[in-house]
């Protein structure tokens, strides 16, 4: 059973345009929500984390929303650049004291057009 | 500082052959983790080490596969024999331990068994 479910599959954005992607997990022990950004031949980098303390959080032209009674979070790209096209992942996991293996959503595949 | 790298980046064997990926953390790194991304969906947890011992075994699909972590170093996935269901982009990632939640990835082995 897939405990992240990561919607859409692939997203196309005009250039300047917002960009949203959005998650949904199971387990409320979950603690940590990062989002990784992953362009063709490389590995997934973080692009930015949320603890469930919070329900924004903003950096540059990326912010995740947070609701924790929902038990969804979501990533917004404000100013969609075609340097943004890429595969974005959310992820969840426990605390590090819990050895926190991380549950990825199954990708979204941003184009931002010119 | 350099980051996380694998090797090799790319390999293509038969079904029943045996293949062994390599992952080099970054230095310092307590914590390893291999995971899989299998046609498009999500990146799927195998395994956790901790220095060279074993945490967390609890993702690996069979036991055709085999990971060990010399002395806490590097690590290795062996597959044994391959089917064509291990297919996939086998990523590693590192962290340094304590409170630090952020894991850190390689660029990734894509695997290929024909």
């Amino acid at each position: 059973q897939q405990q992240v479910k990561q919607s859409p599959q692939s997203l196309i954005v005009q250039k300047g345009g917002i960009s949203i992607i959005n998650c949904a997990y199971e387990n409320t022990a979950f603690d940590y929500f990062p989002w990784y950004q992953q362009f063709p031949g490389k590995g997934p980098a973080l692009l930015i984390a949320i603890r469930p303390d919070v329900s924004e959080k903003k950096e540059g032209r990326f912010t995740i929303s947070f609701n924790k009674s929902a038990k969804q979070f979501s990533l917004h790209i404000m100013d969609s650049q075609p340097g943004d096209s890429a595969t974005y992942f959310c992820a969840a996991s426990k605390a590090p004291d819990n050895f926190n293996k991380f549950y990825f959503g199954s990708g979204t595949k941003l184009n931002v057009k010119p | 500082e350099a980051g996380v790298t694998q090797f090799p980046s790319h390999s293509v064997i038969e079904k029943g052959q045996t293949v062994t990926l390599r992952c080099d953390p970054i230095s310092g790194h307590d914590n390893l983790y291999w995971y899989r991304r299998v046609m498009g969906k999500e990146i799927k947890f195998l395994l956790h080490f901790v220095k060279e011992s074993k945490q967390d075994e609890s993702g690996m699909p069979n036991n055709r596969f085999l990971a060990e972590r010399t002395g806490g170093t590097y690590s290795t996935l062996k597959v044994q024999p391959a089917e064509l269901e291990d297919s996939g982009v086998y990523f590693c990632a590192s962290n340094p331990g304590g409170r630090s939640y952020e894991q850190y990835f390689g660029p990734g082995t894509r695997l290929t068994v024909t």
